[in-house]
């Protein structure tokens, strides 16, 4: 089993569509969590980091972690044709150097 | 802030002959950077992890005297592909580690062997 699982999709919504991503981890010792977005054939962009459990709001964008369940979670309001991409999740320790990462979700927002 | 340059962004060459990148930290400085892999709709594939002043440490499978890491300065490290073959054509991204625990990535190298 992969420490940090999420579906590969594809997923194709509506523009202005509310869009959910979601990943599921397993070592109990990650503490943070992040999104990362991917435009094709260019590097991982950090979209979101949240410490701990919690909500945090940056924009159209919020991120959701339940230590409790091992769920992340990326929200995109008002989805946009420019929010196509590949969304990755990541989550790491305070121990570890390096970060685990979700094999990634692409996402089609269509006009 | 937090910017991570590569370079070159891309480059093409002929089997067997050596190529080296370059990734940078702009505006910090990165005492850790991480080299990965990414082939065509996969997930990005952590190679090694390159330690200022130390030798780097290669993920299990990766070839350490194929994929040679320098970290010679807070600022820089840089990847040597050697003798490369056309397998080893692939999407390499690095990622530079402020003090923080986020990582920031460059734009990407596209390496293709002929």
């Amino acid at each position: 089993q992969k420490e940090v699982e999420q579906d590969p999709g594809p997923l194709s919504v509506p523009e202005g569509a509310i869009v959910s991503l979601n990943c599921t981890y397993s070592n109990s010792a990650f503490q943070y969590f992040m999104w990362y977005r991917q435009y094709s054939r260019k590097g991982p962009e950090l979209l979101m980091y949240t410490y701990s459990s919690g909500n945090k709001e940056d924009g159209r964008f919020t991120a959701q972690v339940d230590k409790s369940s091992k769920y992340i979670s990326l929200f995109i309001r008002d989805s946009q044709p420019s929010d196509s991409a590949t969304y990755l999740c990541a989550s790491g320790s305070g121990s570890a150097r390096q970060l685990t990462f979700g094999s990634g979700t692409q996402l089609t927002v269509l006009p | 802030g937090a910017v991570v340059s590569q370079h070159p962004s891309r480059v093409i060459c002929k089997s067997g002959t050596s190529v080296k990148i370059e990734c940078r930290s702009l505006d910090f400085q990165a005492t850790t950077m991480f080299w990965y892999r990414q082939f065509p709709k996969q997930s990005l594939m952590l190679m090694a992890t390159s330690n200022e002043g130390s030798k780097a440490t290669y993920e299990q499978g990766v070839e350490k005297d194929k994929f040679l890491i320098n970290h010679a300065s807070l600022t820089l490290s840089t990847l040597t592909v050697t003798s490369a073959h056309p397998e080893d054509s692939s999407f390499y991204i690095c990622s530079a580690r402020p003090v923080q625990e986020t990582q920031y990535f460059g734009p990407g190298t596209r390496l293709l062997v002929l």
